[in-house]
């Protein structure tokens, strides 16, 4: 089955600075890949997404980026700021019509130091 | 607020119970998808059911059974309880036509 890794598993930076979080896939058929933060209490809340027939994707601050000949994606958030702090986790599934099981990394806990 | 909501948001309850936990979609959302997230799993995949029918199943243990109704929502059923099932157990929805997942706040079982 998939196998979906997240690195590193902590990382901390300055207001203001740029935030890369890296993740690795395994099963080339994989289409989908989401992003989600989960804040302290909540459930993960989807913040953006990629499809395999996209390179990368904006979204004000945040933007993914997909390689599908290294099998790896990535979230960048530029401007950080301390309400960016929280979990981040990457998941990857295969889209087949209405199935869409989601397989996640382990997260990694972001830290915005003001 | 995702949209989807679940009940009881906290369960405490002893090894050997059984246990329901209710999940409702977003409204219009035909797909249900249950995880249970734990420290040292992490999120995991369990079952999801589409417009009433089972349509993909992950590591789901044979104690632990999910069904949805005609009105859309769903249950998960935990029996047998064991201190390992002690975890945050997420719902989350998607529509036919986008496939996103919205998760709901989760409910967290504790086993004593």
């Amino acid at each position: 089955g998939e196998n979906v890794e997240q690195h590193p598993s902590t990382l901390s930076v300055q207001e203001g600075d740029s935030a890369v979080i890296k993740c690795t896939y395994s099963d080339s058929a994989s289409n989908y890949f989401p992003w989600y933060k989960q804040e302290l209490g909540k459930g993960p809340q989807l913040i953006i997404d990629i499809r395999s027939n996209v390179g990368e994707k904006k979204d004000q601050r945040i933007a993914v980026t997909l390689n599908k000949t290294a099998k790896h994606f990535s979230l960048h958030i530029t401007e950080t700021q301390p309400e960016d702090s929280a979990v981040y986790f990457c998941a990857a599934s295969i889209r087949t019509g209405a199935n869409s099981k989601l397989t996640f990394g382990k997260g990694i806990t972001l830290s915005v130091r003001p | 607020d995702s949209g989807v909501t679940q009940t009881p948001k906290h369960l405490i309850t002893a090894t050997g119970q059984r246990v329901t936990l209710r999940c409702s979609p977003r409204s219009g959302d035909l797909s249900v998808y249950w995880y249970q997230q734990s420290l040292d799993q992490g999120l995991q995949f369990l079952i999801q059911y589409y417009n009433g029918e089972e349509r993909a199943k992950g590591n789901i243990l044979e104690r632990f059974s999910a069904q949805q109704f005609p009105d859309l929502h769903s249950e998960l059923n935990l029996s047998s309880l064991e201190l390992g099932d002690s975890a945050l157990y997420f719902c989350a929805s998607s529509d036919q036509m986008h496939n996103e997942q919205f998760f709901g706040p989760g409910t967290r079982l504790t086993v004593l």
